[in-house]
């Protein structure tokens, strides 16, 4: 029973354009969720993040996006840069954080940036 | 500097051997996770310790026995190894921060294990 689903294993997309990631959770605790990208051969590294407070979240070229009626969200990479070439994952996980958290991932997404 | 660090990076071993695996993080973290990442790229929690108690404990065989000897490390060790057992292992830590009570979590790079 997967909870947080990335339904498209890969993504190719031209460098300068933009990239679309999505992400579906079907458990409506979920209150907190991040995006995590990972290159081969090394672990996941955090990317941006947004709590269900929020609809929005920026950090430079990337923009979580939260659609909680809907559970979705979606991660915008603009301009899209060949070093964005990667996997990557989304996570959820219900508050309040207290001690560590249990997050739970989705499969990942392979995004492919041609230049 | 390494924030995460795990050995081996890669361990291939028998079935029925016992291997452990070990988990370092310099970040000043109260708390450390193991994740196991499956044939189907599902990273799924296993494990989590926050200053050296055990919060998390998933469904995992009893095979697998986290060690945390500090707040810095947690080791993993594994029983009887089974050919279902190869997968990439992920060691993170996390402190939980801010008004919100944000927490992210930092991986290690993998441990790479083969079960033959």
């Amino acid at each position: 029973d997967q909870q947080v689903k990335q339904n498209s294993p890969s993504l190719s997309v031209q460098e300068g354009r933009i990239s679309i990631l999505n992400c579906d959770y079907t458990n409506s605790m979920f209150d907190y969720f991040l995006w995590y990208k990972k290159y081969p051969a090394e672990g996941p590294t955090f990317l941006i993040s947004i709590s269900s407070i929020k609809d929005k979240n920026e950090d430079g070229r990337f923009t979580v996006f939260l659609n909680k009626s809907a559970k979705h969200l979606s991660l915008h990479i603009v301009p899209s840069q060949p070093g964005d070439s990667a996997v990557y994952f989304c996570a959820a996980s219900k508050g309040p954080f207290k001690n560590g958290q249990n997050f739970v991932f989705g499969p990942g997404t392979r995004l492919s940036v041609l230049p | 500097d390494t924030a995460v660090s795990q050995t081996p990076k890669y361990l291939v071993t028998q079935m029925g051997n016992d291997k452990s695996i070990k988990c370092e993080q310099n970040l000043g973290h109260d708390t450390m996770y193991w994740y196991k990442q499956d044939s189907k790229k599902f990273l799924k929690i296993m494990f989590s310790y926050n200053n050296k108690e055990l919060i998390i404990n998933e469904t995992v065989p009893n095979r697998f026995s986290p060690k945390s000897p500090d707040k810095a490390h947690l080791n993993l060790h594994i029983n009887s190894l089974e050919l279902g057992d190869s997968a990439v292992y992920f060691c993170a830590s996390s402190q939980v921060r801010g008004r919100d009570k944000t927490d992210t979590q930092y991986f290690g790079p993998g441990t790479r294990l083969t079960v033959l």
